[in-house]
């Protein structure tokens, strides 16, 4: 069963960098198949969908963080990664990282999430 | 970028009712990509429903996924006192993946 499994810098200073990392065990990222997205969760609110990494390195990001976001891997690790530059407080938020079946695009493999928290 | 709106925002409901969540998308989603998830306070959401109606591995059958377009239902036939929870849609077809805001189901 694979399993994912985020961590990161829980307090972040505002204009600082954002850096998580999501452990991937029990399938590599690199077998294809497969996408990996992150998605976060301010507190209180609902899902954002931020982007998703193919195997390939292609990226997407959503529009709305595409200056500050970078999504990467480490495949010989089988980590992901995320960086968000210029960090403000509407970036607190708990972070998730997802596997995405190539076959249907629908998120089905959580880990259990990091807070992040963006102040001084 | 597609923007979905579900309704209602919270659903009151007594254990064995029969909820209906709808989720409606600003443009026609390709290739039927809707997918419905399940959010339980302090948890990590969960997939229910991939391609409007298909099943996630272990979801009971009391859930079900319709529609097509632009209009779309999670149907729970029977609650059980764990499924008052939130509940979101998600649209794959296009990106950015968007959310919609949800629709909470609590106890009536």
């Amino acid at each position: 069963q694979p399993q994912l499994q985020e961590s990161g810098s829980g307090l972040v200073r505002p204009s600082q960098t954002l850096s998580l990392t999501c452990a991937v065990s029990g399938v590599s990222i690199s077998s294809g198949g497969y996408s990996w997205s992150w998605i976060r969760q301010a507190p209180g609110k609902g899902l954002e969908w931020i982007g998703y990494f193919y195997e390939s390195g292609y990226t997407y990001y959503t529009p709305s963080l595409r200056s500050r976001l970078t999504i990467s891997a480490d495949k010989s690790k089988n980590l992901l990664s995320l960086k968000l530059t210029s960090a403000t407080a509407a970036d607190t938020a708990i972070y998730y990282c997802a596997r995405v079946p190539r076959r249907d695009f629908a998120l089905d493999v959580w880990g259990q999430g990091t807070l992040v928290t963006v102040s001084s | 970028e597609i923007v979905l709106t579900q309704s209602p925002g919270t659903l009151s409901l007594a254990p064995g009712e029969r909820a209906t969540l709808s989720c409606r998308s600003s443009q026609t989603i390709n290739n039927n990509c809707l997918a419905w998830y399940q959010q339980r306070p302090g948890q990590s959401p969960r997939l229910l429903i991939y391609g409007v109606s298909n099943r996630a591995t272990g979801i009971p059958d009391r859930f079900s996924g319709s529609g097509s377009g632009t209009d779309f239902t999670l149907t729970i036939s029977r609650l059980e006192p764990e499924d008052f929870a939130f509940y979101y849609c998600q649209q794959c077809g296009t990106s950015p993946h968007t959310f919609g805001p949800g629709t909470m189901v609590d106890f009536k």
